[in-house]
């Protein structure tokens, strides 16, 4: 049972448009999501977050959405850059449950094309 | 410099012979956890600890062991490694709750 989903395995976009990647999840107890990026034969790095009391968190050209009532978040890039071509995880906490795990999507391959 | 340290970074073994990974943390943090990335499912959590002596399962304990002695380290044990182990595995760490810092990864094959 996938508690979080990226239903895209792969997004392309042209360099200076918008990338918007999209992230699902099950389980109502999560209060905490995170996005992380991951070039090849790196670990992966953190992004942006957001806490559930929030709906939207802005850093530069990227921005989190979350849609509490959807289970729902995004992540949008913009503009795009080819140095964003990257593989991009969404990631999960249940912070309020005594416990700390945190769970990933199958994570969603983007190509930015110059 | 901030970091998360793994050892080794690439590793080949065979069925059966014992093998550690070692994990440790400059930053102070509470929480360290293990994950294993394999194609199409993303990172999936092995093991994961609060603090010092506070270890806990995640979704894919199986065939895995943990300790936590040091609030630095944190250690990943395959005592009898299989086929169905190779993967590429990483270490993270975080306050509590907090963004993970991950190591750079370890590429184990077991034959």
């Amino acid at each position: 049972d996938q508690q979080v989903k990226q239903n895209s395995p792969s997004l392309s976009v042209q360099e200076g448009r918008i990338s918007i990647l999209n992230c699902d999840y099950t389980n109502s107890m999560f209060d905490y999501f995170l996005w992380y990026k991951k070039y090849p034969a790196e670990g992966p790095t953190f992004l942006i977050s957001i806490s559930s009391i929030k709906d939207k968190n802005e850093d530069g050209r990227f921005t989190v959405f979350l849609n509490k009532s959807a289970k729902h978040l995004s992540l949008h890039i913009v503009p795009s850059q080819p140095g964003d071509s990257a593989v991009y995880f969404c990631a999960a906490s249940a912070t309020n449950t005594g416990g700390f795990k945190t769970i990933f999507g199958a994570g969603t391959r983007l190509f930015v094309k110059a | 410099e901030a970091q998360v340290t793994q050892n080794p970074r690439y590793l080949i073994t065979v069925t059966g012979k014992k093998l550690t990974v070692t994990c440790s943390q400059n930053m102070n943090h509470e929480y360290m956890s293990w994950y294993r990335q394999d194609p199409g499912l993303g990172l999936r959590q092995i093991y994961y600890s609060m603090n010092v002596e506070v270890t806990d399962k995640g979704d894919v304990p199986e065939g895995y062991k943990v300790s936590r002695k040091e609030k630095r380290n944190f250690p990943l044990i395959l005592e009898s490694p299989s086929p169905n182990q190779t993967s590429l595995y990483f270490c993270a760490s975080s306050f509590i709750p907090g963004e993970l810092f991950f190591g750079e990864g370890s590429r184990l094959t077991v034959l």
